[in-house]
């Protein structure tokens, strides 16, 4: 099945520093989204984005949506130990489809 | 309000069989999206039902089957269980179907085929 180009694949980050991950697609999204999932656990939701340019915060994260339609960025800054876990980014169609189409994920590892 | 509430939560069943799980929504989401989880194919879609009507489906074979009920639970079956099957098993909601609805997942069904 597709996935959507994720990198970086796995990131070794001590606490404090800031952290960068995105997202490439070859395919228009409407809608980009940005989940966290914990092991053994369903991915939550973080940011959800609606509009090509558009930038959002969350606390200490920020997404971007590309202009292009076909990418987006999520950002962590001050990194906690609680972070830990992999990021997903999805894509949501065009359309009446409420199909996600997820990337392969980023797993982050914070060190003290 | 409460979370997606899927069940079982862990499963353990031998090939040939079959294995029916639960998804109970987001009270006031009508709209239920399943999705397959595993290390080398990663999220991939399954189905997608709202108003007991199934929407979209992506690209699994016809062992996998859905449906949805009056109050909006949903559940999935998988028939003649293959070892690949093996999985976690999501189950997202939104409050409507269509690409500008966020979609909330449940903790999932853990699924192991012996």
């Amino acid at each position: 099945g597709q996935q959507l180009n994720q990198s970086p694949q796995s990131m070794f980050i001590q606490e404090g520093e800031d952290v960068s991950m995105n997202c490439t697609s070859s395919s228009i999204f409407n809608t980009w989204l940005w989940y966290k999932q914990d092991p053994g656990e369903g991915p939550v939701l973080l940011i959800a984005l609606y509009k090509a340019g558009e930038l959002t915060s969350n606390g200490r994260l920020t997404a971007q949506f590309g202009i292009t339609r076909k990418d987006s960025f999520l950002n962590i800054s001050a990194s906690i130990p609680s972070d830990v876990g992999i990021y997903f980014c999805a894509g949501q169609g065009t359309g009446t489809a409420s199909k996600l189409t997820f990337g392969t994920g980023t797993r982050l590892q914070v060190t003290l | 309000k409460a979370g997606v509430t899927q069940t079982p939560r862990y499963l353990i069943k031998t090939r040939g069989q079959q294995v029916t799980l639960s998804c109970s929504p987001i009270s006031g989401h009508r709209s239920v999206s399943w999705y397959q989880q595993t290390p080398g194919q990663g999220l991939q879609f399954l189905f997608e039902y709202f108003s007991e009507t199934q929407r979209n489906k992506g690209n699994f074979p016809g062992r996998f089957s859905g449906r949805q009920f009056s109050n909006s639970r949903s559940e999935m079956n998988v028939s003649t269980l293959e070892l690949g099957d093996s999985a976690l098993y999501l189950c997202a909601s939104s409050s409507l179907p269509g690409g500008v609805y966020e979609q909330y997942f449940g903790p999932g069904t853990r699924l192991t085929v012996t």
